[in-house]
């Protein structure tokens, strides 16, 4: 079985544009969350979508929005990309939807460098 | 604002000794404690988690310790292998439908060294 994949791997922007990561949950799994991990800040809760819709969202500013497509697959996106956006974002999904102790996978994540 | 601190930064033991890494928490709606496994160039994986009905959870060589009343718990790895050596993070979130449902918090993480 396919575990998550995410797209890119690596993406290098300049301040002031636009991201767009992609996430691809485990077939199956209803729910996508998205996480930002900085050097030495572990990780940042982002966003949870469920079922298409925002369940639920970390204390980003609104430059950080996604969505979830009907397909379950996840996109983030990072508006006025600024130098501290740099980091590490992984998406993970579960099967158990709205039952919120369930296991997380974890992708690889797609590392974000802004110069 | 890191609502659940971790400690120590980073760890050396030896093999077969017992590794352990504490954590803290602010937040008293947190009910579900999870603790997770990253290796390099990896996602984190799901070692083991506890809710705070329980004192104590083991799985393997893995154990989970909760204090709720000092909101503290911990992970202890026992007879350590080189095998084991990797970034560990605990987390915190919260199941109940409160303003905060779902969201996790997760400590800075401690990378630990197993050396042979």
């Amino acid at each position: 079985e396919a575990g998550v994949t995410q797209s890119p791997t690596h993406l290098i922007k300049t301040r002031g544009q636009q991201a767009t990561l992609r996430c691809s949950p485990i077939s199956g799994h209803t729910s996508v969350y998205w996480y930002q991990q900085a050097l030495g800040l572990g990780l940042q809760f982002l966003l949870w979508y469920d079922e298409g819709e925002e369940r639920n969202r970390g204390n980003f500013p609104p430059r950080f929005s996604g969505r979830q497509f009907p397909n379950y697959s996840s996109e983030l996106n990072v508006n006025a990309l600024l130098l501290g956006d740099s980091a590490l974002y992984l998406c993970a999904s579960s099967s158990m939807g709205l039952n919120v102790a369930d296991t997380q996978y974890f992708g690889p994540g797609t590392r974000l460098t802004v110069l | 604002q890191q609502q659940v601190k971790q400690s120590p930064q980073s760890l050396i033991v030896q093999k077969g000794g017992i590794s352990i890494i504490n954590c803290a928490y602010e937040n008293t709606a947190f009910d579900y404690f999870p603790w997770y496994q990253q290796f390099p160039g990896k996602g984190p994986a799901l070692l083991i988690a506890i809710r705070p009905d329980v004192s104590e959870k083991k799985e393997g060589r893995f154990t989970i310790s909760f204090n709720k009343s000092a909101k503290q718990f911990s992970l202890h790895i026992m007879d350590s292998q080189p095998g084991d050596s990797a970034t560990y993070f605990c987390a915190a979130r919260v199941l109940r439908k409160t303003d905060s449902w779902g969201k996790f918090q997760f400590g800075a993480g401690t990378q630990v060294v197993v050396t042979p």
